[in-house]
């Protein structure tokens, strides 16, 4: 079972910040924070991971709780071209599989 | 710009038919996974490899398929005989172990299978 809570969907405006949060409040230690994304009709594409620390990359920026039970990703200036299903995945180090649940269905609004 | 590609990219066949599906990874990467995604049950993780040897193969049925990786530059995903319930999208994706597990998994663009 994925270990992660997403919202089904949710909109943003071209142009603007997509905020897409996850809440993961049973991670362990050394479990890692992964996004991928699936455009339609495309397989899943790695976006970013992190650990405890924010990260970003040319992609998105990864903010993670000091907690680690929740974390945000950012696309800080949305296209139409980044609507998709992301997916938000915790995943422990040494481990290969990925356990993918529903993610958010995000929608950029012209 | 290094890419999985699958073949065939739409397969539609008839119950009982032997399906063939393949998927040659990025050059140099030693993880292949096999995945497949229905609206039902989303993506699930069927099978995978490490320089061609499987690791894990607890999400395929077994009666009914196989996966193999005859050389490093072509992973095989076989079902026979097909049946409707089959009828999904199938992802290959392949990795580079990074010490202890791989890191970053690259999809293939998939092949879509509708059995009759």
């Amino acid at each position: 079972d994925a270990k992660t809570t997403q919202p089904p969907s949710m909109d943003c405006a071209e142009g603007r910040a997509a905020n897409l949060p996850c809440n993961h409040s049973t991670i362990s230690g050394n479990e890692y924070v992964y996004w991928y994304r699936q455009i339609h009709s495309q397989g899943p594409q790695y976006i970013i991971h992190g650990l405890k620390n924010n990260e970003t990359n040319e992609m998105a920026s990864l903010i993670i709780t000091e907690d680690r039970k929740s974390s945000t990703l950012i696309l800080p200036h949305a296209t139409l071209r980044d609507t998709a299903v992301y997916y938000c995945i915790v995943r422990p180090h040494g481990d290969d599989k990925i356990i993918f649940g529903k993610g958010t269905r995000l929608h950029i609004l012209p | 710009d290094a890419r999985v590609t699958q073949t065939p990219r739409h397969k539609v066949t008839e119950m009982g038919q032997e399906v063939t599906m393949r998927c040659q990874p990025i050059l140099g990467h030693n993880t292949v996974f096999w995945y497949r995604q229905t609206m039902m049950q989303g993506l699930e993780l069927l099978a995978y490899f490490r320089n061609r040897a499987p690791l894990d193969d607890s999400g395929m049925p077994k009666d009914r398929f196989s996966a193999e990786m005859p050389d490093a530059t072509l992973a095989t995903l076989k079902i026979q005989p097909s049946e409707p319930r089959d009828s999904a999208v199938y992802f290959c994706a392949s990795g580079i172990e990074d010490s202890a597990s791989t890191d970053t998994q690259y999809f293939g663009p998939g092949t879509r299978l509708t059995v009759l």
